[in-house]
């Protein structure tokens, strides 16, 4: 069974500041992650992916990977009232026929007040 | 702008009808799944199909079956619902080019309530 571990919140954070949002995974051969964001009552919408072991950076957001620790996390920077909504991890294990699948977590919901 | 888009938005149904919920896409993608989400347990995977002539099973198939009409099409139904099926369900499509996994584009998503 592969799993996406996330805490699910409420994180809580005032305007800017930084949001850390945590995820783990099972799957020791997993190659790809991602992170969506999801405003209430919308579809998920890809922030970040990171395929390889450090730090990636897309301006305010910076995407975190550690595979000898099975945690990939995103810290958003400056945190903005219009970044409060529910963010998504998905690990894709990229293997065999199973190629291509992912395999989300729960989402963790943030809210940043002003 | 290529898109994803589903069909109906919102559907409410009886116990016990047939329902089919429709994506289609202009991305060009082969690769299309459906989701559907609950309140506090996120998307599962319903079923996935990699082109036409492949459909997979996910973790949740089990009341589902689904058609892939052509590469742009991809449909849903639930052949006698139930109130538990009652959720959001999301259309995605994926094209894998780097052979190291895939970005999923979503639909704007089926609100279902069975009744």
């Amino acid at each position: 069974q592969k799993e996406v571990e996330q805490n699910s919140g409420p994180l809580s954070v005032p305007e800017g500041a930084i949001a850390s949002l945590n995820c783990t995974y099972s799957d020791r051969g997993s190659q790809s992650f991602f992170w969506y964001r999801q405003y209430s009552g919308k579809s998920p919408e890809l922030i970040m992916f990171i395929y390889s072991n450090g730090d990636k950076e897309d301006g305010r957001f910076t995407a975190q990977l550690n595979k000898a620790s099975q945690y990939v996390s995103l810290l958003i920077r400056d945190s903005q009232p219009s970044d409060s909504a529910t963010y998504l991890c998905a690990v894709n294990p990229d293997r065999g026929s199973t190629l291509g699948r992912l395999y989300f977590g729960r989402g963790t919901q943030l809210t940043v007040w002003p | 702008d290529a898109d994803v888009t589903q069909t109906p938005r919102n559907r409410i149904t009886k116990t016990g009808k047939r329902i089919m919920l429709e994506c289609s896409q202009t991305k060009g993608h082969d690769r299309m799944y459906w989701y559907r989400q609950d309140p506090g347990l996120g998307l599962r995977l319903i079923y996935y199909s990699f082109d036409v002539k492949d459909i997979n099973k996910g973790e949740i198939s089990d009341g589902y079956s689904v058609s892939r009409q052509a590469q742009a099409k991809f449909s849903l139904s639930l052949e006698s619902a139930i109130p538990n099926q009652t959720a959001l369900y999301f259309c995605a499509t994926s094209d894998l080019t780097t052979g190291r996994g895939e970005t999923q584009y979503f639909g704007p998503g089926t609100r279902l309530l069975v009744l």
